[in-house]
């Protein structure tokens, strides 16, 4: 059964760092690529970033471009989010997301497996 | 990085039709057939209902559709049930490699 469970969240003052982890099981971590997805209390979806298959590629939104960093440990089954300089609009339920596929290292465009998120509070 | 916009609200009675806009620019829903749509019940994660514009993963009951045309993709409910009511996303691939939702609409039934 696919898993995706993330870690990592919390409460964290404006302008400090925290790292999300995303352990994945019951599927080929190395096929896919995985995105974060966040949703800031009572609001909708925001895409925050995308790491490629085998880590070689990666895009950010511009709301965290230059803040954010995401990775990931194919050996592990593990993806990582490392949130720098964080700001109180950076508040938000953080998703670790699969994206499907059909050929390895070819996109597919959205999301067939969602975890079940974690709480970042940015607050003084 | 604009949303793209959905209608807030929609409500239906039970064995209804109805249908959520979901408009964007041709940087976006226009330029791609990269659109999908999402469920997300009160404190559940999202759940994907369709994707590619038309295209229905397996498991998802047939009463879900989608369509596209120009900017602006659509998703009916058919034969609405009290388990649609929840709150519904679009989604699309958007030119510069990112993604971009819909501002989402809370469906009632």
């Amino acid at each position: 059964q696919v898993q995706l469970v993330e870690s990592g969240g919390g409460v964290v003052q404006p302008g400090r760092s925290l790292k999300l982890s995303c352990a994945a099981s019951g599927f080929p971590f190395s096929n896919h690529a995985i995105h974060w997805i966040r949703q800031a209390p009572g609001r909708g979806l925001e895409w925050v970033a995308v790491v490629s298959n085998d880590g070689g590629t990666i895009y950010y939104a511009d709301s965290v471009k230059g803040r954010f960093t995401i990775s990931r440990d194919n050996s592990r089954s593990t993806m990582y989010l490392q949130l720098n300089s964080l700001r109180a609009e950076d508040t938000a339920i953080y998703y670790c997301v699969r994206e499907p596929y059909l050929v390895v290292a070819v996109a597919t465009f959205y999301f067939d497996w969602w975890g079940q998120g974690a709480l970042v509070t940015v607050s003084s | 990085q604009s949303a793209l916009t959905q209608p807030a609200s929609v409500s239906g009675s039970p064995g209804q039709s109805i249908t959520i806009s979901c408009t964007g620019t041709s940087s976006d829903v226009g330029g791609y057939n990269r659109v999908s749509w999402y469920q997300q019940h009160p404190g559940k994660a999202p759940k994907l209902l369709i994707y590619e514009a038309s295209n229905r993963p397996s498991g998802v009951p047939d009463r879900f559709s989608g369509s596209k045309s120009g900017n602006t993709a659509s998703l009916t409910i058919s034969g609405l049930q009290a388990e649609d009511e929840a709150d519904y996303y679009c989604c699309s691939y958007r030119s510069g490699s990112s993604y971009v939702f819909g501002s989402g609409t809370r469906v009632t039934v």
